[in-house]
């Protein structure tokens, strides 16, 4: 079975600090996912990476970047950390055709900012 | 603008009962679909997906979904449901190789 592991599931951080969510997959998938999840509004796509070092930003990219070093692991920055980024961030990952391909998601890392 | 729209933010259903999930989407001529399913603590796994073909497409844990163009529809069924279909459900659509979300609509099971 897929697995996509997020190192942290729950985090309490400070506004201004500097935030890193990692993100594992084991399957060799070649796209790797950023959501953020809200109450009402569902999942909004933050960056997406189809490749190794390779970047695009999804709907909702300020105030965030991403890493990609690696094939299997794909990391969201918080340069700043901001009381508006409390929220639910979702990995995911997929192979081949992003129009068809199943997407595989970690269980989420739950981010408060205070 | 919201490409998917679920019009249900919760839904109440008894054990044993039918329960249909509705999704409207306003993208695309050939849209490709999906449902997804968030239990409690956990990511979101695929329940089903079309692209074309039998408007009527299967998935797991018994769901059921109707692909209707003329309503640009897709909603979701499942003839009887059990407590453990209690969660939070997606639909999404395909833009520009990307999955759009819905805003989910929550299933409280009751005995």
């Amino acid at each position: 079975d897929v697995k996509v592991t997020q190192s942290s599931r729950y985090l309490v951080k400070r506004t201004g600090e500097k935030v890193f969510l990692e993100c594992v997959q084991d399957m060799d998938h070649e796209n790797m996912f950023w959501y953020r999840q809200d109450p009402g509004l569902g999942l909004r796509l933050i960056y997406f990476s189809y490749d190794v070092k390779m970047k695009e930003k999804g709907d909702i990219p300020e105030g965030y970047s991403v890493s990609r070093e690696k094939k299997e692991r794909f990391s969201l920055i918080l340069e700043s950390a901001s009381t508006n980024q409390t929220s639910m961030y979702l990995c995911a990952s997929t192979h081949g055709d992003t129009r068809t391909g199943e997407l595989f998601f970690g269980e989420g890392s739950r981010l408060t900012v205070l | 603008a919201q490409s998917v729209t679920q019009p249900d933010i919760h839904i109440t259903v008894s054990e044993g009962a039918s329960l249909e999930l509705r999704c409207n989407y306003s993208y695309g001529a050939t849209p490709y679909l999906f449902w997804y399913v968030q239990s409690p603590g956990q990511g979101l796994q695929l329940l089903l997906k079309y692209f074309s073909g039998d408007t009527l497409v299967q998935g797991i844990k018994g769901f059921e979904a109707e692909f209707k163009r003329s309503q640009s529809s897709f909603n979701l069924r499942k003839p009887s449901v059990h407590w453990s279909d209690a969660a939070e459900y997606f639909c999404a659509v395909v833009i520009d190789y990307k999955l759009s979300f819905g805003a989910g609509t929550t299933v409280t099971v009751r005995a």
